[in-house]
């Protein structure tokens, strides 16, 4: 495809499962970023990876979120134990090298019961 | 700390012209980026600014004055389908991390 998708559009769990949110970026692009938007709110930046590595964790809200890439493409990011405050939508960027512009995915909508 | 400012809601009429401004204190500064985003979707890339001035493209203009920290975003010809959200963002140039304002929803009025 020619833009950023993100899998699955929506994901409703329960308090304390875990859940796995997946992006697929642009083609040929090397940066790739995760952001968490909720509800009224404006994009709280969570991980940054140049290639398959993360120079950047500082976004992460907890040891319960954790985000691989491999490949130089796919990434995920792991939510351990969910809770509540977690619901948001999940938005993936990915732009060809860091200093260009960011193309968004669809989001994830994330709802913790 | 970091802290990027806009207005939460603006209303303006079809056909009209209106500026959406932002300012910011941030800890760096490589680059002011303005996204549009409908509800329910993801943001659009609309402008960047480095550089002092006015970059203009087609109906949207974006202007940035760096020794002030603050950039405006001017929209002409308003069109209904303009009617989204108006997101400014600020660039770390440690880790390319943009850094975004809340948003301005702006209501496009017939």
């Amino acid at each position: 495809g020619a833009g950023v998708s993100q899998s699955p559009s929506n994901k409703v769990t329960e308090k304390g499962k875990d859940v796995e949110l997946r992006c697929d970026p642009i083609s040929g692009h090397t940066a790739l970023y995760w952001y968490r938007q909720s509800l009224g709110q404006g994009l709280e930046f969570l991980i940054y990876f140049q290639g398959n590595s993360a120079p950047d964790k500082s976004g992460l809200p907890s040891d319960r979120f954790s985000a691989e890439r491999t490949g130089g493409s796919v990434s995920t990011l792991t939510i351990q134990r969910t809770q509540q405050e977690d619901s948001a939508v999940y938005l993936c960027a990915s732009s060809f090298i860091p200093a260009d512009e960011q193309f968004f995915g669809p989001g994830t909508r994330l709802t913790v019961l | 700390g970091q802290n990027i400012d806009q207005p939460t809601e603006m209303t303006a009429t079809e056909g009209a012209i209106v500026q959406i401004n932002c300012t910011y204190q941030t800890s760096g500064f490589n680059g002011l980026f303005w996204y549009q985003q409908h509800a329910g979707e993801a943001p659009t890339f609309l402008s960047y600014n480095v550089l002092d001035g006015l970059e203009e493209k087609g109906r949207f203009s974006s202007f940035l004055s760096r020794s002030k920290g603050y950039s405006y975003l001017l929209l002409k010809e308003l069109q209904m389908k303009d009617s989204a959200s108006y997101l400014c963002a600020v660039r770390d140039p440690g880790n390319y991390q943009l850094i975004w304002g809340a948003g301005t929803k702006l209501i496009i009025k017939p």
